[in-house]
């Protein structure tokens, strides 16, 4: 199974960038397409999409999220973070079967 | 508008089963896979499996493969889970998921759906 990887926690100060990463124990990629994606979690709702195919931003998702990376590392950047970014967020790999995601990285404030 | 409505929140003993409904409307789930997806409490998201409703093809995780059996009826739009055998540890929150826009990534989430197992 591939194994995503992420930081627990990212505390950051409203207006600043939060960047959060993910790694994946083998390449998700196929032939330049990065099946990677992002996911945000608000407490006590179902996840939503956010970035799709590592760099893709879901319809109706702020310009202030973006994604990047290609391999084994990819990475979710919220600039300038906002209250309502507040939530738990996960990367998930769709290369192969089983799907996997990260752990999750919670974002607080400073 | 897509929409996944789950059914309601389940209770069940120890070694008994329930079976989970997730209702789409407004698009046809002949047209993508559905997947499942758990989160215990206070856990992260975690890959149950996945059925093709066009031909009832389906891919489980590894610990799931005798613990869910899904099960999809395209006359009604509607994927089913059921859970087998039930332990505290299949205390979550059931998710269903699909793909409706950006190929079979899971951008269309149902509210999920509470399953306490408690004798």
């Amino acid at each position: 199974d591939i194994v995503l990887t992420q930081s627990p926690v990212l505390a950051v100060s409203l207006g600043q960038r939060a960047t959060i990463s993910c790694r994946a124990s083998q390449s998700v990629s196929i032939s330049s397409i990065n099946l990677m994606h992002w996911y945000q979690q608000k407490p006590g709702q179902q996840p939503k999409l956010l970035i799709y195919r590592a760099s893709n931003l879901a319809s109706g998702i702020p310009a202030r999220f973006s994604g990047s990376g290609s391999g084994t590392d990819f990475t979710l950047t919220i600039d300038p973070v906002q209250a309502d970014d507040i939530a738990a967020y996960y990367c998930q790999q769709s290369r192969e079967s089983p799907l996997t995601f990260g752990s999750g990285t919670k974002l607080e404030i400073k | 508008e897509v929409q996944l409505q789950q059914s309601g929140a389940e209770l069940g003993k120890p070694g008994t089963s329930v079976k989970l409904s997730c209702k789409v409307s407004g698009y046809n789930i002949r047209n993508t896979y559905m997947h499942w997806v758990n989160q215990r409490p206070g856990k992260g998201l975690e890959w149950i499996g996945r059925i093709d409703p066009a031909n009832g093809n389906t891919i489980y995780a590894e610990k799931f493969k005798s613990k869910a059996t899904l099960t999809a009826d395209t006359s009604s739009n509607t994927a089913y889970m059921q859970l087998s055998q039930l332990k505290s540890d299949d205390t979550a929150i059931y998710f269903c998921a699909m793909g409706v826009y950006y190929g079979y990534v899971m951008d269309a989430w149902g509210q999920g759906a509470s399953v306490t197992v408690s004798s």
